[in-house]
């Protein structure tokens, strides 16, 4: 069975800086990965996603996540932090096989300090 | 527009009340889940459905129900069993199990 794994249950940037946001899957099969943001009292958003084709993925606000095999990561990033990017941030997996569920990590509270 | 519809936003329930929360989708997906949200634990998958007329248990089933009579509707009944009901409900729903899943806003039930 699949799984991901978050790095970090609290991250804080700064504004204007790198933020990065870490995610490692396991699966026996080429995964299905995406990213999700969720702001106070509502509910969660897709960002971006990985099936096939083009490693780097480019989604909505300016993030991006790279899909790299070898080191079975999805994480994403952000040139550029803004004050509006602090929420919660969920990575999940699922794979080819249209009947299993997309697994949710237990997600990254971003905190962006001015 | 097309999307997922959750109600109420906020509900409130006295203990050994049974409650509904509503769940509708116009996306005409197939796949519909409800999972619950407690702060730092994530989302926990309470029930999902693949298609209308079944559906299965997911992590947390229990005091929880759940009914799939139309593929727009998926409803959850919050039981009087359920030991710790107070939390987030959000419902989504996908295209199939394994594709991008599209959520509600959610509805925070308090026990008083």
């Amino acid at each position: 069975a699949q799984s991901v794994t978050q790095l970090g249950s609290h991250v804080s940037v700064s504004e204007g800086a790198l933020v990065l946001l870490r995610c490692n899957y396991s699966s026996s099969v080429p995964p299905y990965l995406f990213w999700y943001v969720q702001y106070p009292n509502q509910g969660l958003q897709l960002l971006l996603k990985y099936t096939t084709g083009a490693t780097l993925v480019k989604g909505i606000n300016g993030f991006e996540a790279e899909f790299k095999k070898s080191e079975t990561s999805f994480h994403l990033t952000k040139p550029s932090a803004h004050m509006s990017d602090a929420a919660e941030y969920f990575c999940a997996v699922s794979i080819m096989e249209r009947d299993d569920k997309i697994i949710f990590g237990k997600g990254t509270r971003l905190h962006i300090l001015p | 527009d097309g999307g997922i519809t959750q109600s109420p936003k906020y509900l409130f329930r006295k203990e050994g009340q049974n409650v509904t929360l509503s769940c509708e989708q116009n996306l005409n997906h197939d796949a519909m889940y409800w999972y619950r949200q407690d702060p730092g634990q994530g989302l926990r998958l309470i029930y999902y459905s693949q298609i209308v007329n079944d559906f299965q248990k997911g992590d947390i089933a229990e005091g929880y129900s759940v009914s799939r009579e139309k593929k727009e509707s998926f409803p959850l009944t919050v039981t009087s069993a359920q030991k710790n009901p107070t939390a987030f409900y959000l419902c989504a729903s996908s295209r199939q199990m394994n594709t991008e899943a599209f959520f509600g806003q959610g509805t925070r039930l308090t026990v008083v």
